[in-house]
């Protein structure tokens, strides 16, 4: 079993939608959280942490939830830019990527 | 500024060569990590530095592979006597102070495949 799993998709949603992407983590001893995205044959971006009180930049709303173990990422009004793939991280001293989510939003 | 760079981009290779992956990390950075990300998978961690000590290469696949960072900046990944398998993207990231500082750069990668 991977440390960190996510649902690889793709999810296909219309702009405007609202999507939430879900990923879980085994390690316990995980120390901090995050989400990044990747765009096609490109590297890594940081897109924002993640803590257990929620935190939100614009349309990306992230949750951690530590007792389950489980790290959520929202996009509301979805925008064409948006697609690409979003990579779960968990930081235990150094980074475990989950496999990815790939989103396409289509017009 | 200047962001993390990798050289080659790409590299083809024939099974059982040699091969050199150079990594420049963004200036003034501690620490420096290597990952590798094969088809439709997430980055997987290879080993890390802090400065010129190689803290950790528990990631790396088998002792084919070898890093080094000599005087604390560019960093080489080595990957001897090369087999289909270690076809993938090979990703480079720096990161300002220690490993427990989150925010990591990655550079473009080196797409590297073995015939």
């Amino acid at each position: 079993r991977k440390e960190v799993e996510q649902d690889p998709g793709p999810f296909n949603v219309p702009e405007g939608a609202t999507v939430a992407f879900n990923c879980t983590y085994s390690n316990s001893a995980s120390q901090s959280f995050f989400w990044y995205r990747q765009d096609c044959r490109k590297e890594p971006k940081l897109l924002m942490s993640v803590y257990s009180s929620g935190n939100e930049d614009g349309r990306f709303t992230a949750q951690l939830n530590r007792a389950s173990q489980y790290i959520s990422l929202l996009i509301r009004d979805s925008k064409l830019s948006d697609s690409a793939t979003y990579l779960c991280v968990v930081n235990k001293g150094k980074l475990i990527f989950g496999q990815g989510t790939t989103l396409q939003v289509k017009p | 500024g200047a962001g993390v760079s990798q050289s080659p981009r790409y590299k083809v290779a024939k099974r059982g060569q040699d091969v050199a992956l150079r990594c420049d990390p963004i200036s003034g950075h501690v620490s420096l990590f290597w990952y590798q990300q094969a088809l439709g998978q997430g980055p997987e961690f290879l080993t890390y530095f802090q400065n010129e000590a190689q803290l950790d290469k528990s990631g790396l696949p088998s002792d084919r592979f070898f890093a080094e960072r000599p005087e604390g900046s560019v960093s080489t990944l080595k990957i001897q006597r090369t087999q289909q398998e270690d076809s993938a993207v090979y990703l480079c990231a720096s990161s300002l102070r220690d490993r427990s500082s989150y925010e990591q750069y990655f550079g473009p990668g080196t797409r590297l495949t073995v015939t």
